[in-house]
This record gives C-alpha cells, sequence and structure tokens, in this order.
C-alpha cells in the first residue's frame, strides 16, 4: 500500500535554529498538507497546498514557516527560527483528486531545546 | 468556521464489551465528510472509518461503525467486541467536500480509550 514518508522521525534542534521536515507524498497525490501535534492535545492544521502554491494556510503558519516542493516529489515544511513552542509532532499527509487516499505520514518528532 | 467537540476525554471498556465514542461537530456546508482517527502510543494516525454526508446509511467496518445523526450534527464511533489493540486516543475529524478550505481536516480534541482485560 502506497504511503507518506517523513524525516527525519525525530529531530532535536537549538532555539533560534532553522530546521527543514521532509515528506514525500504519495506519488500520485495532488494536495499536500501539514498538521502540527503537541504533546496530549489535537492535531492542528497548518497549510495546504495545491498546484505548487499554498492554497490555505492557519493562523499557527506565520512568517516563521514556510512550505516548498522542490523538486516534484518532496514537500518540505521550513521553521527559520525555531522556538521552544515549536516542540511538537509534525505530520505531512496527502491527498488524490476529491480528497481521494488521503494519508498521513508517521510523522517528525521535533523538540526544541 | 468548523468546529469538532468530542467531549469524552477518557472512556474505558472491558475486553470483548462495546463501547462508544461521542462526537459532535458544527458547520454551514451540506456537503462534507468525517471521520475517525486512531492514534496509538507510536503517535501514527489511522484511520478507522469514513462517512460522507450525503449517505444517509451508516459506515461499517469490521468491529466498527458509526451512528451518523446529520440534523443534529452528531457523529459517535461504535467499537464492538472491543480488543487490547484498540487502546489509543481517537479522533474525530471534519472535512468539507468543496470551497475554499477543501482538504483540510478540522479534529476534536480526542478520546483516550483504555480496554481492560
Amino acid at each position: 500500500e502506497p504511503e507518506v514518508t517523513q524525516t527525519p522521525s525525530h529531530q532535536v534542534t537549538q532555539m533560534g535554529q532553522e530546521v527543514i521536515l521532509r515528506c514525500v507524498p504519495i506519488s500520485n497525490h495532488l494536495y499536500f498538507y501539514w498538521y502540527r501535534q503537541i504533546l496530549g492535545q489535537k492535531v492542528e492544521f497548518l497549510v495546504s497546498f495545491y498546484n505548487n502554491e499554498i492554497s490555505e494556510k492557519s493562523e499557527i503558519f506565520d512568517d516563521q514557516f514556510s512550505v516548498e516542493r522542490p523538486d516534484g516529489s518532496n514537500f518540505t515544511l521550513k521553521i527559520r527560527s525555531t522556538k521552544l513552542e515549536d516542540s511538537a509532532m509534525y505530520f505531512c499527509a496527502s491527498s488524490g483528486l476529491g480528497g481521494y487516499g488521503y494519508t498521513f505520514g508517521s510523522g517528525t518528532r521535533l523538540t526544541v531545546v | 468556521a468548523q468546529t469538532v467537540t468530542q467531549s469524552q476525554p477518557e472512556m474505558s471498556v472491558q475486553e470483548a464489551e462495546t463501547v462508544t465514542l461521542s462526537c459532535t461537530y458544527d458547520t454551514s456546508e451540506s456537503d462534507y465528510y468525517l471521520f475517525w482517527y486512531k492514534q496509538p502510543p507510536s503517535r501514527q494516525m489511522i484511520l478507522v472509518i469514513r462517512q460522507e454526508a450525503y449517505k444517509q446509511q451508516n459506515a461499517t467496518e469490521n468491529r466498527f461503525s458509526v451512528n451518523f445523526q446529520k440534523a443534529a450534527k452528531s457523529f459517535s464511533l461504535k467499537i464492538s467486541d472491543s480488543q487490547l489493540g484498540d487502546a489509543a486516543m481517537y479522533f474525530c475529524a471534519y472535512r468539507a467536500a468543496g470551497g475554499t478550505s477543501y482538504g483540510k481536516l478540522t479534529f476534536g480534541q480526542g478520546t483516550i480509550l483504555t480496554v481492560h482485560p
């Protein structure tokens, strides 16, 4: 069964450093998403991406965040200057037309120290 | 804005018994999708069951079934013959079928399910 692959599974970074979280969506999917889950809390939408541009973003997704699909296969989330409160699990997801096959990756646990 | 509410922070059930997890949502849309996701300790998001709002028939997947009440905006999950492997956090989620928020999932706060042997 096709999978969404996220790397790394766990990343520890110093406060103020830039991090890039990587995702390989399912190959024939057209819509890509990032979600965040602070430990013990609900999963929150960050951003959706379609046709090489952001289609929607939440209030969490401020100027410190950016997304990119640099090479037609990877989908990345960059946090420019990490804060302690950015520590969370970050999930990538992708879906096909009509939302078909909406699939989550296994997540990247980001720890900011 | 759409909201999803899970009013049961924790639930418990005896192995082999049946448990129902509650979810209500608020939307002005007429066409949408509802989901239940399971999140075990590994924190992976696993789709349990999906319901299209235009379908009157409640979705079922083996031991998992839903009670979808569109007028009441209620979407509960019933787990029959509970197994130890069902223990996890369960999230209810909503997705619009179209419009500007197409694709975005809105999640509830989650319900921790404990299964006792």
